[in-house]
């Protein structure tokens, strides 16, 4: 079946520190990838997204770009505040009809000042 | 402007008492899902309803039910809590059948305690 798997957190770092936290995947077919925040105590908010090959997904200085051949989707922001402190998790979606998510196991970021 | 409402955000509720967790949506979207999230865990998909085409996960305990009176709303029914039970619930909603209608729509969550 269809997984995806996330780089091990926690991650800490610096403000302004440049970050990636990595995500592959293994689907059949070509999966839509996204990667949502949450922050403490919320629900889950839509980052960014791709849905194809070499397409770009970028949103508050967030991106990640559908890697086909190596089968990932790293998220990459140059600069991270302190709001940026959040979980992160990549999810993949497959081409079934209700649009079943699977998610990664999460990141934990947190940014000090 | 909210769009994927629930309702409570906390819910307290006794072992074995039974409890309701309600969702609410502006956007029109044909599907939604019920998922549950236990600390530093990924969400879990529960079930969906595709309309009014309920369908259940495989490894969904018989504990948990759910109705879609409308297409607006979804509760989350849990017969007989137990300690095991107490998570965040989310809810979510996609559109289901527009061009692109990949995304699903998270609520806030209703963080369930059972004591």
């Amino acid at each position: 079946g269809d997984s995806v798997t996330q780089m091990e957190g926690p991650v800490t770092l610096s403000e302004e520190a440049f970050l990636t936290i990595n995500c592959t995947y293994t689907a059949t077919g070509y999966p839509s990838l996204f990667w949502y925040v949450q922050y403490p105590g919320e629900g889950l908010q839509l980052l960014l997204k791709a849905t194809k090959a070499d397409d770009k997904g970028s949103n508050k200085g967030f991106e990640a770009t559908y890697r086909k051949e190596t089968t990932s989707f790293h998220l990459e922001k140059g600069s991270v505040q302190v709001s940026d402190s959040a979980v992160y998790f990549c999810a993949s979606r497959g081409g079934t009809s209700y649009g079943k998510l699977t998610f990664g196991q999460g990141t934990i970021l947190t940014v000090h000042p | 402007d909210a769009m994927v409402i629930q309702n409570p955000r906390y819910q307290v509720t006794q072992f074995g008492k039974p409890v309701t967790l309600s969702c609410s949506q502006t956007l029109n979207h044909n599907v939604m899902y019920w998922y549950q999230q236990k600390s530093s865990q990924a969400p879990k998909l529960l079930f969906h309803y595709y309309d009014k085409d309920f369908n259940n996960e495989a490894d969904t305990p018989d504990n948990f039910q759910s109705r879609r009176p409308n297409t607006s709303f979804c509760f989350l029914d849990i017969r007989s809590p137990g300690l095991g039970d107490a998570a965040m619930y989310l809810c979510a909603t996609r559109a289901g059948r527009l061009a692109g209608a990949d995304t699903q729509y998270f609520g806030p969550g209703t963080r369930l305690t059972v004591l």
